[in-house]
């Protein structure tokens, strides 16, 4: 059973368009992040949510940690070709770490 | 460069004969840990470390072990590999790693196949 729970765990979208994922839990956390990975590497942090209703913005990203600190969505404005890659999300308990199965996001030129 | 170096990359064993994974990172971190990557199933804690010679187990721990005996390397041993351990492995590290600007950094993984 995946203690966070990630959708859509696949989008493919026309570059340009607007797009969501959802992270979700029944669980709560001390912080959040996502992470985008690319084929044959480690997952890269994009950000870290750590406190509840926080949304936080990186260019076209904005990253929001639900009130109750047990969800978070990824919404990207505009999407580009270079936005391909999987977007993983992880609740953080202070030493432990449970992430998402992921969303592999393709954005097509 | 700021790294976390694992290898071997690429490993494919039999079942039963004890391999090991190396992990070294030159950021002084104190905090490392050991996931596995399977599809549909994100990445899973195998096991982590807080500091030297203070090692927990994570959410999948069965069949493996580790040491923490320098603050840089965390080896992940695995005694008797069985089939159902063929996956794409991590190590990573991190200085605070719940604080926000203190990120988990990954190593570029390994592939392991038992057969």
């Amino acid at each position: 059973t995946q203690l966070l729970e990630q959708s859509p765990q696949f989008l493919s979208i026309q570059e340009g368009e607007n797009l969501t994922v959802y992270c979700n839990s029944s669980s709560v956390f001390s912080s959040l992040q996502w992470y985008r990975q690319e084929p044959g590497e480690g997952p890269v942090l994009l950000v870290t949510v750590v406190t509840g209703g926080e949304v936080k913005k990186l260019k076209r990203l904005t990253f929001q940690f639900g009130d109750a600190r047990k969800d978070s969505s990824l919404h990207i404005t505009a999407a580009q070709p270079g936005d391909t890659g999987l977007y993983l999300c992880a609740g953080n308990n202070f030493n432990k770490f449970y992430f998402g199965s992921g969303t592999k996001l393709n954005v097509k030129p | 460069e700021a790294q976390v170096t694992q290898n071997p990359r690429y490993l494919i064993t039999v079942t039963g004969k004890k391999l090991t994974v190396t992990c070294s990172q030159n950021m002084n971190h104190e905090y490392m840990s050991w996931y596995r990557q399977d599809p549909g199933l994100g990445l899973r804690q195998i096991y982590y470390s807080m500091n030297v010679e203070v090692t927990d187990k994570g959410d999948v721990p069965e069949g493996y072990k580790v040491s923490r005996k320098e603050k840089r390397n965390f080896p992940l041993i695995l005694e008797s590999p069985s089939p159902n351990q063929t996956s794409l492995y991590f190590c990573a590290s991190s200085q605070i790693p719940w604080e926000s600007d203190s990120p988990l950094h990954f190593g570029n993984g390994t592939r392991l196949t038992v057969t």
